[in-house]
């Protein structure tokens, strides 16, 4: 089956730095990729969509600004978390897709990476 | 927006019950629902899904049953296991939307007693 992968697993940040964490599909090409923000005991909010090549779509309430994403290649989606603060403390968690008609065309889930701010 | 949601918040069954889990949605062009577990500290893991064509699907162990007039889908899981216990989420799809995104209900928490 289709495998998406997360780097790293887990970070520890201090408050002002950024953090950049990718999320591969290795086994096929992801035209699109979600990122998703979980934050304990709640359900999975997304965050942006991204497809190869264009710009992040983000959702309403989403700071385009302080989470940047970028999906430069078929297989790879990068989010960086920009001045990273305390209530940025979250787990995120990536999907990919491919394309329409293809066997790939679901969407499956990263492990996630867990974000501790300090 | 309009979201999905989840009846029971938290759900608990013996060992070798089993165990039926809700999800009321709220989005009627939504055609496609998928049904995933979640362990802590892990992604989501597929489960089922179903298409808005059909009422019922059967996987090993599970059962998503879909009603369209109600807006409503539920998950059965057949002799529950230890290893079952997790938090459940629905999600529905609506691929006339923008990119075909999931929406996630709030999801339910299912501890399996031995």
């Amino acid at each position: 089956g289709a495998v998406v992968s997360q780097h790293p697993s887990w970070v520890i940040c201090k408050s002002g730095t950024s953090v950049k964490i990718e999320c591969r599909s290795l086994d096929f090409q992801a035209t699109t990729m979600f990122w998703y923000r979980q934050f304990p005991k709640q359900s999975l909010m997304l965050m942006a969509t991204s497809n190869e090549g264009s710009k992040a779509t983000y959702e309403q309430g989403v700071e385009k600004d302080k989470f940047l994403i970028n999906h430069a290649s078929l297989t790879l989606s990068t989010l960086t978390v920009t001045s990273a603060h305390p209530e940025d403390s979250s787990f995120y968690i990536c999907s990919a897709k491919g394309r329409p008609g293809t066997l790939n065309y679901e969407q499956y889930f990263g492990p996630g990476t867990r974000l501790t701010v300090t | 927006g309009e979201s999905v949601g989840l009846h029971l918040p938290t759900l608990s069954v013996q060992e070798g019950d089993n165990s039926i889990i809700n999800c009321a949605y709220s989005n009627s062009a939504s055609d496609y629902f998928i049904w995933y577990k979640q362990e802590s500290g892990k992604g989501p893991q597929f489960i089922i899904d179903i298409r808005s064509n059909m009422d019922k699907r059967q996987g090993q162990r599970v059962t998503v049953l879909l009603n369209k007039t109600v807006k409503h889908l539920s998950l059965q899981i057949a002799a529950t296991q230890p290893g079952d216990s997790a938090v459940y989420f629905c999600a529905e799809n609506w691929y006339g939307g923008s990119q075909g995104n999931l929406i996630f209900g709030k999801g339910t928490k299912l501890s399996v007693k031995p």
